[in-house]
Parts: C-alpha cells; structure tokens; sequence
C-alpha cells in the first residue's frame, strides 16, 4: 500500500465549477501538507502549504487537513480553464527533508 | 530570476550509452534532489544532497549516481541506460534553514531509452 494515494482522475469540470481534490495517507508522522500544481511540460509549483490540521485559504484555493482521518483535501472556487493542470499533493514529517508525494489528479476546466 | 535549469530537455538515447542530465539552480540552496516522474506512480525521489559532497539515496536509486561538487549543481548520472529508466525527471532545490523544504523544481528532462 502506498504512503500517499491519490485520485489520479481525469476529472473534468465545466468552467466556474467547485473542484473538490483528495489525498489519503497512512503515517501519522506527516505533520507538513503541500499542493502542487503541474501544467503539462513545466515542473510542479508549489500552489499551497498547510502545517497540522485546519483550513488555508488563499484566494479561490482553500487547503483542508483532517490528520484525524488522514484526509487533506484543495478546494478549488470559481474554477477557471487556467487551472486545467495535474494537481500533486504532497507531505512530509516534521525533521524530514524528504517529501512524499500523490500520484496526482488531472483537472481539465471546460469554458 | 530564481530558477532550477535542467539540461537536456529531451533525449533519446540507446541502452548501454553514458549520458548525464544537468542541473544547476541560481538560489544558494542547500538541499538537491531528483526525482523521476511515471505514470500512476507519482514522483519519485532518485538521490538528494543535503550539501556540497554529501549525498543519499532516495527510494529509487538503482542505475542512477549522482554527485555534488559544488553548491549550485547536481547532475545526475546514468552510467549503462536501461529501456526501465525511460521517464520524466525534475530536479529540486530547497533551503535547509527552517522546516518548511519548499521545493522549487526545473522544467524537467524527458528520457527515453531504447
């Protein structure tokens, strides 16, 4: 079983739409929660940062973690075709260097 | 323009023929990495440096070396290229100070070996 699963999709959203986008993982050890977003041929950006639980906004993107369920989520409001990328979330512990990441999800936003 | 350039982008080689990918970043960061990307599997993590000289294993470091002689650079080497190790792979940097390890990666190298 992976570390960290992820919705690889595709998932396919007409313009304005709420994206929901979902990570699983298994170590409670995990303390640093990370989005990344992937256009095709560029490299992952970092698009959120989130420690512990709790909600981060940060204009139409809202970053969910629930470390009881180990469950964090990205919102995406008012999606607009621009965000039509691969979407990779990411984590880490608190000492590590390392991060482990999802596989991703890919979001094509019609217009 | 704080940037990670990666150099090839592209490359087609054989099985069996030395190649190196470059990978310079103009930030002072510590910390390097690669990491290769395949479908349904996510990115992985090949090797990281923590400093000049001093580099380890990530979780798939077999047919891969690495070395780092200096702080702004961290090519990655792949000494008898397997058709296995046809991929995508972005290099990383990140600072070492605090906790967060932003990583910031290149546009990537897409390799296929044949």
């Amino acid at each position: 079983q992976k570390e960290v699963e992820q919705d690889p999709g595709p998932l396919s959203v007409p313009e304005g739409a709420i994206v929901s986008l979902n990570c699983t993982y298994s170590n409670s050890a995990f303390q640093y929660f990370m989005w990344y977003r992937q256009y095709s041929r560029k490299g992952p950006e970092l698009l959120m940062y989130t420690y512990s639980s709790g909600n981060k906004e940060d204009g139409r993107f809202t970053a969910q973690v629930d470390k009881s369920s180990k469950y964090i989520s990205l919102f995406i409001r008012d999606s607009q075709p621009s965000d039509s990328a691969t979407y990779l979330c990411a984590m880490k512990t608190g000492s590590a260097r390392q991060l482990t990441f999802g596989s991703g999800t890919q979001l094509t936003v019609l217009p | 323009e704080a940037q990670v350039t990666q150099n090839p982008r592209y490359l087609i080689t054989v099985t069996g023929k030395k190649l190196t990918v470059t990978c310079s970043q103009n930030m002072n960061h510590e910390y390097m990495s690669w990491y290769r990307q395949d479908p349904g599997l996510g990115l992985r993590q090949i090797y990281y440096s923590m400093n000049v000289e001093v580099t380890d294993k990530g979780d798939v470091p077999e047919g891969y070396k690495v070395s780092r002689k200096e702080k702004r650079n961290f090519p990655l080497i792949l000494e008898s290229p397997s058709p296995n190790q046809t991929s995508l792979y972005f290099c990383a940097s990140s600072s070492m100070s605090g906790a967060k390890n932003i990583q910031y990666f290149g546009a990537g190298t897409r390799l296929s070996v044949l």
